[in-house]
């Protein structure tokens, strides 16, 4: 399976800033994933990251809200842009290889 | 009607005791089952992958998919302390481009 690491692990935001985050993954794939978990919830699925095109996101999602970049076949960043309290959520790339998927640690976020 | 529904517990059980977790679903065209567990404050982990119906077990755990019935369930023998955790299940048909869809989990705490 994948090795998946992001950064930052966790932070404390104020609201009305952005936030990137970045997903590291230790062999090349085609789609990227992320999701959202919010507090005591399951994971949502925000798009699908694809190397070279535009992301797809899912219904509720939009790119000015959470921009994402897919420069190579092993790194995605997120951007959670003008943070509001209901932002505050553990966000989580994933790759799916094989039929199932891996997930990173999680980016833990707090928006006051 | 969810696609995918689980019971969110919480599930509270002694040492030692088997534990079943289920979830249902309504698409048929899933051939892909993943169980994942999530510890507090972490991604999930990837802890059984089945394709189609049947069983599979390894150690403690096993794992069953009945297509008929759309119906899937770990069972964890011996429980142990170490076991309490949040489970997920996880479906997809494995088609090219096919997103994960999840249940919502189900706590799990095993008292010493």
């Amino acid at each position: 399976s994948a090795v998946i690491s992001q950064k930052p692990s966790r932070d404390i935001c104020q609201r009305g800033t952005s936030l990137t985050i970045q997903c590291q993954v230790d062999s090349q794939v085609t789609m990227m994933f992320w999701y959202r978990q919010q507090p005591g919830q399951s994971l949502t699925l925000i798009a699908t990251a694809n190397q070279g095109s535009e992301a797809t996101y899912e219904s509720g999602f939009v790119i000015d809200k959470f921009p994402i970049s897919r420069p190579n076949l092993t790194f995605s960043t997120l951007t959670v842009s003008n943070m509001s309290p209901e932002d505050s959520s553990i966000y989580l790339c994933s790759v799916e290889e094989k039929g199932y998927g891996d997930f990173g640690p999680g980016t833990r976020l707090l928006v006051l | 009607q969810k696609e995918v529904e689980q019971d969110p517990g919480p599930l509270s059980v002694p040492e030692g005791a088997i534990v079943s977790l289920n979830c249902t679903y309504s698409n048929s065209a899933f051939q892909y089952f993943m169980w994942y567990r999530q510890y507090s404050r972490k991604g999930p982990e990837l802890l059984m992958y089945t394709y189609s119906s049947g069983n599979k077990e390894d150690g403690r755990f096993t794992a069953q998919v009945d297509k008929s019935s759309k119906y899937i369930s770990l069972f964890i023998r011996d429980s142990q302390p170490s076991d309490s955790a949040t489970y997920l299940c996880a479906m997809s048909s494995g088609s090219s481009g096919d997103k994960l869809t999840f249940g919502t989990g189900t706590r799990l705490a095993v008292r010493p």
